[in-house]
């Protein structure tokens, strides 16, 4: 079974700088999904960032990037340029393409701070 | 697009009786609905997949005859928590995947808090 670690409950981070969260995960599969999904006090699940296994290069969405190592199977997310509104709970997640129904699995989660 | 739709948001039920929770995929169809639990401050807790027209299946340690789920059209998936008890108190979330666009992520609701008294 796939499982997805996040080894940091909470981080602080300065407005206007950059924090990196950790992400490392199991699996036995060659072919899969890696997200990291923001939740907010609303507890509603924001999609920040996706990368798929196959591609090496790694994903960025504006201030958010990725380092995928997968043979490592490590997937950091970095924020750059931190804003008041990036604090929330940052879990990262793990998705099958092949096998489990598609279903996704959810580290523990990290709590961003960012200090005004 | 892809837009879930959760409801209710919020819903307080006397311990012993039954709440059910709907799950809709507003724009899109949805083969595979996924059902979450939350506590507070803590990770989402994969309860069970369900699936279109066929029996859910349940993770591991998820009672299935306390967690009803239905998943009866391609748009639409249920959990029902039966005779319901302070335990049972919990922020529940749905997620829905797209039919034929497996290699998308999933889509999530806006959740449901239930509180059993």
């Amino acid at each position: 079974a796939q499982t997805v670690t996040q080894s940091q409950p909470e981080m602080s981070v300065q407005e206007a700088e950059t924090v990196t969260l950790s992400c490392t995960y199991d699996t036995s599969e060659s072919d899969y999904y890696l997200f990291w999904y923001k939740q907010p006090p609303s507890r509603q699940m924001i999609l920040v960032i996706r990368q798929e296994a196959y591609k090496q290069q790694n994903a960025t969405e504006n201030r958010f990037s990725v380092n995928f190592q997968k043979a490592a199977k490590s997937f950091s997310l970095k924020i750059s340029d931190s804003q008041l509104g990036d604090a929330a709970m940052y879990f990262c997640a793990y998705r099958s393409v092949w096998t489990g129904g598609f279903k996704t699995i959810f580290g523990a989660g990290t709590r961003l701070f960012v200090k005004a | 697009g892809a837009v879930v739709s959760q409801h209710p948001s919020w819903v307080i039920c006397k311990s012993g009786t039954s709440v059910k929770i709907e799950c809709r995929s507003l724009d899109f169809q949805a083969t595979t609905m996924f059902w979450y639990r939350q506590f507070p401050k803590q990770s989402l807790m994969l309860m069970a997949t369900s699936n279109e027209g066929s029996k859910a299946t349940y993770e591991q340690g998820v009672e299935k005859d306390k967690f009803l789920i239905n998943h009866a059209s391609l748009t639409l998936s249920t959990l029902t928590v039966t005779s319901a008890h302070p335990e049972d108190s919990s922020f529940y979330i749905c997620s829905a995947s797209s039919t034929g666009n497996w290699n998308t992520e999933a889509f999530f609701g806006q959740g449901t808090r239930l509180t059993v008294v």
